[in-house]
């Protein structure tokens, strides 16, 4: 059990390149997430999808596209690269337990690091 | 003013130390805590999950939510350098939508010194 994983670990982009960050999970998680991770921000929300077949925007959606492939697989696109993009991005999902006071829990990916010169 | 708030750090303490970490927020609407651990170069990993308010303890770890004061804790007790990592605080009202989003704080760095 891989849990979440996350391609590619490491990225350098020059600007105005394009390019796909995948991340699947394998514990047959309804809900997937998109997060960007910066110095004194902490975790913010990009794109999310409750389910497969449904996309919506987070806090920061600007710049990014997501694709929800199948129940597995959520990708997060930049068509074309800014500085201001550099960060390390996180894919999460969602156990969605029966028991509702657990339902909120997020497994996280480990990350892949963004620099775009 | 972010919803929720949480002081960076870095926090350095010695072995053996109880550690206090904390987490103010601004939404009543909050009903589910959570804290996640992050060591260097990793993805969070969930450590302590509350509801409403109250303490719940695990191990060397105790959760603390006071709804009146919008505050949450964590305490560390005979901390480790294991420990060394960095916290993070979560939180969601209840029922956001079917997609259940947390609202993050920018974590605290923990350094435990042996």
């Amino acid at each position: 059990n891989a849990g979440v994983t996350q391609t590619p670990k490491f990225q350098v982009l020059k600007t105005g390149q394009s390019m796909t960050l995948q991340c699947a999970q394998d514990m047959n998680h309804n809900s997937m997430y998109w997060y960007r991770q910066d110095p004194g921000m902490g975790l913010r929300l990009i794109y999310y999808s409750a389910s497969e077949g449904t996309t919506d925007k987070g806090e920061v959606p600007n710049g990014y596209n997501v694709s929800r492939l199948n129940k597995r697989e959520f990708s997060l696109r930049l068509e074309s690269a800014a500085p201001s993009q550099t960060s390390v991005y996180f894919c999460a999902s969602r156990k969605g337990r029966e028991n509702p006071i657990l339902s909120y829990e997020q497994y996280f990916g480990p990350g892949t690091r963004l620099t775009v010169t | 003013q972010k919803e929720v708030e949480q002081d960076p750090g870095p926090l350095s303490v010695p072995e053996g130390a109880i550690v206090s970490l904390n987490c103010t927020y601004s939404n009543s609407a909050f009903q589910y805590f959570m804290w996640y651990r992050q060591y260097s170069r990793k993805g969070p990993e969930l450590l302590m999950y509350t509801y409403s308010s109250g303490n719940k303890e695990d191990g060397r770890f105790t959760a603390q939510v006071d709804k009146s004061s919008k505050y949450i804790s964590l305490f560390i007790r005979d901390s480790q350098p294991s420990d060394s990592a960095t916290y993070l605080c979560a939180m969601s009202p209840i029922s956001s939508g079917s997609a259940r989003q947390l609202t993050f704080g920018s974590g605290t760095q923990l350094t435990v010194l042996p």
